[in-house]
């Protein structure tokens, strides 16, 4: 399985923009990156994804190196309930599908 | 709304009692999953199913059973449960497997 590294635990001012970085010097050509989130107390949310070029949702953006070994996922304005494990999910498409969660960075918001 | 739900979300239960967690997703998925998460080992993969009938192991089956007799239900049964399946355990779905995976809330089991 590649393996993705991220740092344990990001701080950030509410309504400043946040950037989660994740290293996967490992990836393969096939490899989705994903990223989820878990709040406290509850279950895995799914944030984005992509595979070569950068993305934009509702939710974040995802900027993506162009050798790919490296990936960040973009915040534009923390807000208090962005407070979560921001985890960094490289996805092959295996018969399980399942996800494999690192150990996460722990993002704190500061009002 | 769209959801997933699991119950219970707190059990507490003693060796060798038969119990079963349910999971439901109203959202007409195919492919339906279960995960538990432990301190310092992430969340791992118990079973999965692609499709109604179609079940498979994950990383983690040891003690764990499943079943998938329609699209919306997929309840993890633990017919002797011991105390190492303490754990906070979660049930996911997908469209198709490939895609994004919708989580429920969660069930909290301690077996004493």
């Amino acid at each position: 399985d590649a393996k993705t590294t991220q740092p344990n635990s990001m701080e950030s001012n509410e309504e400043e923009p946040v950037h989660l970085p994740c290293n996967h010097s490992t990836i393969s050509g096939t490899d989705y990156i994903h990223w989820y989130r878990q709040l406290p107390s509850q279950g895995p949310e799914y944030v984005i994804h992509g595979l070569t070029s950068n993305v934009n949702n509702r939710m974040a953006s995802l900027a993506i190196a162009e050798d790919r070994k490296s990936s960040t996922l973009i915040l534009h304005r923390a807000t208090l309930r962005d407070a979560a494990v921001y985890y960094c999910i490289l996805r092959w498409m295996d018969s399980s599908y399942k996800l494999i969660f690192g150990s996460g960075t722990r993002l704190l918001v500061r009002p | 709304e769209a959801q997933v739900t699991q119950n219970p979300r707190y059990l507490i239960t003693v060796t060798g009692k038969k119990l079963t967690v349910t999971c439901s997703q109203n959202m007409n998925h195919e492919y339906m999953s279960w995960y538990r998460q432990d301190p310092g080992l992430g969340l791992r993969q118990i079973y999965y199913s692609m499709n109604v009938e179609v079940t498979d192991k994950g990383d983690v089956p040891e003690g764990y059973k499943v079943s998938r007799k329609e699209k919306r239900n997929f309840p993890l049964i633990l017919e002797s449960p011991s105390p190492n399946q303490t754990s906070l355990y979660f049930c996911a779905s997908s469209l198709q497997g490939v895609g994004e995976q919708f989580f429920g809330p969660g069930t909290r089991l301690t077996v004493l």
